[in-house]
């Protein structure tokens, strides 16, 4: 079947606007993640989603960023008043879940974000 | 805090070879560990999983090991190919459904 799905590939801003990336995980997984990654770094975890749970925030460095994930599907990462140092590849991996073989994480292509 | 370390040199290895990768951590205690493989603007894929009550898995021409005392897990291709050029991750999971990952170490294997 499909695999995860993010959108844009691309994202090109200027320094203050919003930004909004996509992320459809496969059909039946209940846990999803976000994660960024910067040129030459490690992932570092932004925000964990598990069916109709509360989200885990936790990883997200500001109040600037928030994310959605509606219908226990699709979710949608927003970045408010963009800054140069927003600027990496944001990646969503979804999971089956705790019902299922939770610890296995597949991985979207990421949304390159840039940010001038 | 806890801490993963990957040798962030690359590792060159001519073709036919076994190549070790080492994945160390410290103040944690994972429950499972898994290896990713990430090739140049792709997202990470998943290669293998090993629980902390195993010593050892294999597939294919991979195998990975996970020493909780010495808190390290080595991964390892054997007959390395140039196709195994890209990058490896490891990931620590522990009473959390949230892993965190190395940084990874870039293998070069050398036709």
């Amino acid at each position: 079947g499909a695999g995860v799905s993010q959108s844009p590939s691309n994202k090109v801003t200027e320094k203050g606007k919003d930004v909004e990336l996509r992320c459809d995980p496969i059909s039946g997984h209940t846990a999803l993640y976000w994660y960024r990654q910067s040129l030459g770094q490690g992932l570092e975890f932004l925000i964990y989603f598990q069916g109709n749970s509360a989200p885990d925030k936790s990883g997200l460095p500001s109040d600037r960023f928030s994310a959605e994930r509606t219908g226990g599907s699709v979710s949608t990462l927003t970045i408010q008043r963009t800054q140069q140092e927003d600027s990496a590849v944001y990646l969503c991996a979804s999971s089956l879940g705790p019902e299922g073989h939770q610890e296995t994480q597949y991985f979207g292509p990421g949304t390159r974000l840039l940010v001038l | 805090s806890q801490k993963i370390e990957q040798n962030s040199e690359a590792l060159n290895i001519q073709e036919g070879k076994t190549a070790t990768l080492t994945c160390n951590y410290t103040n944690y205690s994972p429950a499972y560990l898994q290896w990713y493989r990430q090739d140049p603007g792709r997202g990470p894929v998943f290669l293998l999983l090993i629980r902390e009550n195993e010593k050892e898995k294999r597939k294919e021409r991979l195998k990975v090991t996970f020493d909780t005392t010495l808190k390290q897990s080595l991964f390892h291709i054997t007959a390395s190919q140039p196709a195994d050029s890209a990058t490896y991750l490891c990931a620590l999971s522990g009473g959390s459904y949230i892993p965190t990952f190395g940084r990874g170490t870039s293998l070069i294997v050398h036709p």
